[in-house]
C-alpha cells in the first residue's frame, strides 16, 4: 500500500495558539486528501476533503475559519488548528486516496494534539 | 446519507476463540474497505471487496461482500492476542467524491 507521513506524531501546545500538521504522500501523488478526527475508542469523523490546488470541503459543523487546510502540491496537505482551544485537543487523522477506482484511503499515523 | 451499521461495537473473547463482525447498510456500495487500526496509529487497510459475492481470506481472517454489495462481514478464526485493535469497515459510492462512509468501528480484545 502506499506510504502516508504525519507530522508531528505529537504536539501540546497552550489555549489560544496554533498549531500546524503535515500530512505527506510519500509514494505517489495525492490529488485527494482527508482530514480526520478521532476520539478514543470511536472511529474517523471526516473533517474536510483537500483536492490539490482548490479549496477544501468541509464537512457540515466544522468551522473552517478555525481549520484551516492547504493542499498546495500534489504530495503535501496541511491543517492548522487556529487559536486552538482545550476541547480540540484530540487525534487527527490524515489519509491519502482518490488514486484507484475502488476508493482506497491510505492513512497517516495521526497527531496527537493536546491543547492546555 | 448512507449509513454503516457495524457490530458488535465490543467484543472481548478469549484466545483461540472464532468471531465474526458485521457491517450492513440499507445503501449499495461499489467497494468496500476493512481496515485495522491500533491505539495511537492510523488505520492499515486489509482489504478491498468490490463484487457482489466476493469472498476475500487474508490468513486467519476471512472477509466476505453481500450479492446486493449492502453489506459485509469479517470473520477471524482462532483469534489471537495480536488480533487486538479498532476494526473498522468503510463504503465507497458512486460520485462520492473518492469519501468513505465508516461504520462506528468493533473494538476487539483478545485475552491471552
Amino acid at each position: 500500500g502506499a506510504v502516508v507521513s504525519q507530522h508531528p506524531s505529537r504536539v501540546i501546545c497552550k489555549s489560544g495558539t496554533s498549531v500546524k500538521i503535515e500530512c505527506r504522500s510519500l509514494d505517489f501523488q495525492a490529488t485527494t486528501m482527508f482530514w480526520y478526527r478521532q476520539f478514543p475508542k470511536q472511529s474517523l469523523m471526516l473533517m474536510a476533503t483537500s483536492n490539490e490546488g482548490s479549496k477544501a470541503t468541509y464537512e457540515q459543523g466544522v468551522e473552517k475559519d478555525k481549520f484551516l487546510i492547504n493542499h498546495a502540491s500534489l504530495t503535501l496537505s496541511t491543517l492548522t488548528v487556529t487559536s486552538a482551544h482545550p476541547e480540540d485537543s484530540s487525534f487527527y487523522i490524515c489519509s491519502a486516496g482518490g488514486q484507484r477506482a475502488t476508493n482506497e484511503q491510505f492513512f497517516g499515523p495521526g497527531t496527537r494534539l493536546t491543547v492546555l | 446519507t448512507q449509513l454503516l451499521e457495524q457490530s458488535p461495537q465490543f467484543l472481548s473473547i478469549q484466545e483461540g476463540e472464532n468471531l465474526t463482525v458485521y457491517c450492513n447498510s440499507s445503501s449499495v456500495f461499489s467497494s468496500l474497505q476493512w481496515y485495522r487500526q491500533e491505539p495511537g496509529e492510523g488505520p492499515v487497510l486489509l482489504v478491498t471487496v468490490v463484487t457482489g459475492g466476493e469472498v476475500k481470506k487474508l490468513k486467519r481472517l476471512t472477509f466476505q461482500f453481500g450479492d446486493a454489495r449492502k453489506d459485509s462481514s469479517l470473520h477471524i478464526t482462532a483469534a489471537q492476542p495480536g488480533d487486538t485493535g479498532l476494526y473498522l469497515c468503510a463504503g465507497s459510492t458512486v460520485g462520492s467524491n473518492y469519501k468513505l462512509t465508516f461504520g462506528k468501528g468493533t473494538l476487539l480484545t483478545v485475552n491471552p
